[in-house]
């Protein structure tokens, strides 16, 4: 199976400071895209970003940047100054030319005010 | 609001039973696909289904089975549950072929538990 590694299963961090969540993934594709998902206590995994395999350049959205280094196998994410408001589980996932989605583990983060 | 819907919300149901879960996609989707998800876990991929036939599957049984209508809506139907049965059930809509992104949205999920 091609997984994806979330090493990090809870984190938590007091508002305003930076946090990094990792993310690993193995793939025998060529083409193939990243994700990451939101979680909050609600349930519903809300979509945050997907990275094509041939598109190494870093993305920043606001508060948000994803770092995709495919020497690493890594995309990691990095929320910037980190508010109550971001305390879900976050999954990283992957999915190559079948389109389905592997996903990790997921990381609690938990933001205190 | 992804505008993908699930039905229902909660079910409870007994250790034998049959369950039937519903997914309405968001408008101009084509590609329905089902995930488990075990308290504590990531999302396990069930089955994916693109204009009505099914486009790939995970390792479930064959207890677990699908459908895809003409607008795309979806049903999965599990059999003979069992008390691992017990899981939030999600379903994601995207636009597969052509020009589309296969960006997966989300539905809120259908909270299942087998006593």
């Amino acid at each position: 199976a091609q997984k994806v590694t979330q090493a990090q299963t809870e984190i938590s961090v007091v508002e305003k400071e930076d946090v990094t969540l990792d993310c690993v993934y193995e793939t025998r594709d060529t083409t193939y895209y990243l994700f990451w998902y939101k979680q909050p206590p609600s349930g519903e995994l809300v979509f945050l970003i997907r990275r094509n395999s041939f598109d190494e350049q870093n993305e920043i959205s606001g508060r948000y940047s994803w770092n995709f280094q495919k020497s690493t196998s890594s995309f990691n994410f990095t929320i910037t100054a980190s508010q109550v408001v971001d305390s879900a589980v976050y999954f990283c996932a992957r999915s190559g030319s079948a389109r389905q989605l592997t996903f990790g583990s997921g990381t609690q983060l938990t933001v205190l005010p | 609001e992804t505008g993908v819907t699930q039905s229902p919300t909660h079910l409870i149901k007994t250790r034998g039973q049959q369950v039937t879960l519903r997914c309405s996609s968001q408008s101009g989707h084509n590609t329905v696909s089902w995930y488990q998800q075990a308290l504590g876990q990531g999302p396990q991929f069930i089955f994916q289904y693109y204009r009505e036939e099914e486009n790939g599957r995970g390792n479930f049984p064959p207890r677990f089975s699908g459908l895809q209508f003409p607008n795309y809506s979806s049903e999965l139907n599990v059999n003979a549950l069992e008390l691992d049965d017990s899981a939030l059930y999600l379903c994601a809509s995207s636009l597969a072929g052509g020009t589309g992104s296969y960006e997966q949205y989300f539905g809120p999920g259908t909270r299942l538990t087998v006593t």
